[in-house]
């Protein structure tokens, strides 16, 4: 069975700073990786994954993360966020196939101070 | 864009009462899930469906049952309600990519 691992629980950071929130996965096998993200008092919505080919995979509203199969880490960048990133951000992965189930992280809360 | 629904975004129920929480989707796609969300525990999935009449536990069932008489339609059942099931109710849609539905928060007094 895979897991997904989120260190992080809550990242401050300030306005037009660079920012990195961790994803670390486990599987025997090959995973798709997903960074979605919520904002409050909404569902999640997809912010990039990571299917084959590239491992640097880049997302919505400037956010990029890279596949790294060796240190089995998918994390998350930006280099310069705003005060509407402010959001929780879950990584997410699955074997894939249609009828794989999706195992989330615990969340990461990034607030972004003015 | 897909366009997934949820009944309520705010329910208050009592202990012992059964909630239905309904989802409602309209892509046509076959996989549905049921998730809960708590502080600290990320998403945890209840249970889904890959077609009508269809359905599968995921990692906590208990106290929870669903029903899928209609492709586009998966209701969560929560047979009696109480405390420990005060949660925010996620429900998604999709395959690899899970698209979600803005939640439903209830509060079991």
């Amino acid at each position: 069975a895979q897991s997904v691992t989120q260190l992080d629980s809550q990242v401050p950071v300030f306005e037009e700073a660079p920012v990195e929130l961790r994803c670390n996965y486990s599987s025997s096998v090959s995973v798709y990786l997903f960074w979605y993200v919520q904002y409050p008092n909404q569902g999640l919505q997809l912010l990039l994954k990571y299917l084959s080919g590239s491992t640097l995979v880049k997302g919505i509203n400037g956010f990029e993360a890279e596949f790294n199969k060796s240190q089995t880490s998918f994390h998350l960048r930006k280099p310069s966020v705003h005060i509407s990133d402010t959001a929780e951000y879950f990584c997410a992965v699955t074997l894939g196939g249609g009828y794989q189930k999706v195992t989330f992280g615990t969340g990461t809360k990034l607030q972004v101070i003015p | 864009d897909v366009k997934v629904t949820q009944s309520s975004r705010y329910l208050v129920k009592r202990t012992g009462e059964k909630v239905f929480l309904e989802c409602v989707q309209d892509m046509d796609h076959e996989n549905m899930f049921w998730y809960r969300q708590d502080p600290g525990l990320g998403l945890r999935l209840i249970y889904f469906s890959y077609d009508v009449k269809m359905k599968e536990k995921g990692d906590i069932p208990e106290g929870y049952s669903v029903s899928r008489e209609k492709k586009e339609r998966f209701s969560l059942i929560l047979e009696s309600a109480s405390t420990n099931q005060t949660s925010m109710y996620l429900c998604a849609i999709g395959e690899d990519t899970q698209y979600f539905g803005p939640g439903t928060r209830l509060t079991v007094l």
